[in-house]
């Protein structure tokens, strides 16, 4: 079976501060994908990153990065000098190839950035 | 590229009736299409999955008599909640699979929040 755990509920930060959101991973297969995404107050979910599981380089695009390390099956995101606009629910997610080809969602962590 | 839309953005509806949406990828063929229902501050849980031209496949614990998936076209599904009740009151978001067709290429809809009274 495949599971995706986000332990952080929700966190707070001050503008400008770094903040790293947690994600674990659980799946049999060898063939799977991860992401992250990011849901507004609107609702509409927003595609960040997708990473397969045989590439495990870490990412960084602008003021987001993703350490992928399959040694502890974890997918952390970390944003740099985070902004208000930055405040969000994010979603981490997973779909195993080799077997359910069905997106499981981690149950979310909702990101506060105080001005 | 690779627009899904959904119709309407909101809906509300009285208890007993049933209420149709719409879930359209705008530039690109789906073969397939997911729906997925959201709880109040909880994750996406899929429903149901969707291929053009068969029925859908539908998770377990999903009604399919309750909520009718019809794929219809290449472009369009659609979501019926039938007989509706407070307790399906919810935000539903469809997904396509993109050009590539896989299940790893998903691409959402913005939404549709349902408020039965």
């Amino acid at each position: 079976a495949q599971k995706v755990t986000q332990a952080q509920t929700e966190i707070s930060v001050v503008e400008k501060e770094d903040v790293t959101l947690d994600c674990v991973y659980e799946t049999r297969d060898t063939t799977y994908y991860l992401f992250w995404y990011k849901q507004p107050p609107s609702g509409e979910l927003v595609f960040l990153i997708r990473r397969n599981s045989f590439d495990e380089q870490n990412e960084i695009s602008g003021r987001y990065s993703w350490n992928f390390q399959k040694s502890t099956s974890s997918f952390n995101f970390t944003i740099t000098a985070s902004q208000v606009v930055d405040s969000a629910v994010y979603f981490c997610a997973l779909i195993a190839m080799d077997s359910s080809y069905k997106l499981i969602f981690g149950s979310g962590t909702r990101l506060l950035v105080r001005p | 590229g690779a627009v899904v839309s959904q119709h309407p953005s909101r809906v509300i509806c009285k208890s007993g009736t049933s209420v149709k949406i719409e879930c359209r990828s705008l530039d690109f063929q789906a073969t397939t299409m997911f729906w997925y229902r959201q709880f109040p501050k909880k994750s996406l849980m899929l429903m149901a999955t969707s291929n053009e031209g068969s029925k859908a496949t539908y998770e377990q614990g999903v009604e399919k008599d309750k909520f009718l998936i019809n794929h219809a076209s290449l472009t369009l599904s659609t979501l019926t909640v039938t007989s509706a009740h407070p307790e399906d009151s919810s935000f539903y978001i469809c997904s396509a699979s993109g050009p590539t067709g896989g299940p790893n290429e998903q691409y959402f809809g913005p939404g549709t929040r349902l408020t039965v009274t």
